[in-house]
């Protein structure tokens, strides 16, 4: 069982459609980034939480340290935003971060 | 705007060439890293800097090596590249232990012919 996992593993909506990707760890972490990465591209860091919420203007990450679980939520989707959605976390005082396998999204008009 | 950049971006090789990936970061990061990311496949760390002349190998088995002689500059080299060694390959550094933010370089897609 891989310590990050990610749900779902493709997600296909429709313009304007309210988006949830789902993360669940089973370590413990100091803590959580969610990443994004176009096809062919680098990755972007959206996020990182290691409490509560954050809200960047059409996303917003939560997590929840007790149950080992953070959501990724886009609201009025778009067809750039597109892309795999990655959640990764740090643990302790090790640089390293341990991924998750992502998330594929594809928006349609 | 991206802090951290890699060159090239694209490289096409003969099998046996020897290769150095560039990867520089201006923020002043100690920590950063090399992952290997095939299309559609998860990122494998194949190696990783704490801080200048610390290198260590990373979760992936690799034939690379790396050095740190500045704190900005971390590259990566193919002593013989072969086509197992076509790749993407992405730089990170990351702001401090634990809780940092992380920043990725747009990569250098390798084949090697």
């Amino acid at each position: 069982k891989n310590e990050v996992e990610q749900s779902p593993q493709n997600l296909t909506a429709q313009e304007g459609e309210f988006i949830t990707i789902n993360c669940s760890y089973s370590v413990g972490i100091s803590a959580l980034h969610w990443l994004q990465q176009h096809p062919g591209g680098g990755i972007v860091s959206l996020f990182m939480l290691s409490s509560g919420k954050k809200k960047h203007g059409r996303l917003i990450a939560t997590i929840n340290i007790q149950e080992k679980h953070s959501s990724l939520h886009i609201t009025a989707s778009h067809p750039r935003d597109s892309a795999v959605y990655i959640c990764a976390v740090s643990t302790g005082t090790a640089s390293k971060l341990t991924f998750g396998t992502g998330t594929r999204l594809q928006v349609t008009l | 705007e991206a802090d951290i950049y890699q060159t090239p971006r694209y490289l096409v090789i003969g099998t046996g060439k020897k290769i150095t990936l560039e990867c520089s970061q201006t923020m002043g990061h100690d920590k950063m890293y090399w992952y290997q990311q095939d299309p559609g496949m998860e990122l494998h760390l194949i190696h990783y800097s704490y801080g200048v002349n610390s290198t260590e190998k990373g979760d992936l088995s690799s034939e690379s090596t790396v050095s740190r002689i500045r704190t900005e500059h971390f590259p990566l080299t193919l002593e013989s590249a072969r086509p197992s060694h076509t790749s993407q390959y992405l730089c990170a550094s990351s702001e401090r232990a634990g809780i940092g933010f992380w920043y990725f370089g747009p990569g250098t897609r390798l084949t090697v012919t």
